[in-house]
């Protein structure tokens, strides 16, 4: 099992502040995935980045994948309240095999 | 359907007991998936299903644990004799071609095993 790593495990933010969440692995990726949890309910997919350096922007969101596919980071300008919830990185390592980090809990505080 | 359909949504077992678990996928996605997710930790894969291809089970933790889908409808996973650490939350998701791009996720079933 491929394992990925994610920090911080919690963060916490005042409504308007940016914040960025980190994705590692030493193991290389055919894709990276990011997904937004919210209490009760299944994660819903927000991008998939394949090819290594990519950055996609979705409105306030900004995702990369590193050059080497190993690694991949969130980055959120100017949070708010609704932006809340768990995210949870996926990085594929076959043809249809995800494995999930634990997650990084953000709480963005009106 | 809209989305992928779980059912019951909570199930609170006895140790012990036999308990089995609905997924309803989005019509016309072949691939469908079983995750589990416990408190603080990622999720954990348990079976993929692809068509009629024989499914991936390298992911059910023990003998305890089994699943079936017939062709791209209905999977149903089946877990014996539960066990308290079988609490989680059970996580199905169906995708089309073999999901590379993303998957669909159900809203879960609770299990708790007491």
């Amino acid at each position: 099992t491929q394992l990925l790593e994610q920090s911080p495990q919690f963060l916490s933010i005042q409504e308007g502040e940016n914040l960025t969440v980190y994705c590692n692995s030493s193991s290389v990726f055919s894709s990276l995935q990011w997904y937004r949890q919210e209490p009760g309910e299944g994660p819903v997919l927000l991008v998939t980045v394949v090819t290594g350096g990519e950055v996609k922007k979705l409105k306030r969101l900004t995702f990369q994948f590193g050059d080497a596919r190993k690694d991949s980071s969130l980055h959120i300008t100017a949070a708010q309240p609704g932006d809340t919830g768990l995210y949870l990185c996926a990085g594929g390592y076959n043809d249809y095999k995800l494995s999930f980090g634990a997650g990084t809990t953000v709480t963005v505080r009106a | 359907g809209a989305g992928v359909s779980q059912s019951p949504s909570n199930k609170v077992t006895e140790k012990g007991k036999d308990v089995e678990l609905r997924c309803d996928p989005i019509s016309g996605h072949t691939a469908l998936y079983w995750y589990r997710q416990r408190l603080g930790q990622g999720l954990e894969f348990l079976i993929y299903f692809q068509g009629n291809s024989a499914p991936d089970k390298s992911g059910l933790p023990s003998d305890r644990f089994s699943a079936e889908r017939t062709g791209e409808s209905v999977s149903t996973l089946t877990i014996q004799r539960t066990q308290q650490e079988d609490s989680a939350v059970y996580l199905c998701a169906s995708a089309v071609g073999q999901g590379g791009y993303g998957y669909t996720f159900g809203s879960g079933t609770r299990l708790t095993v007491v």
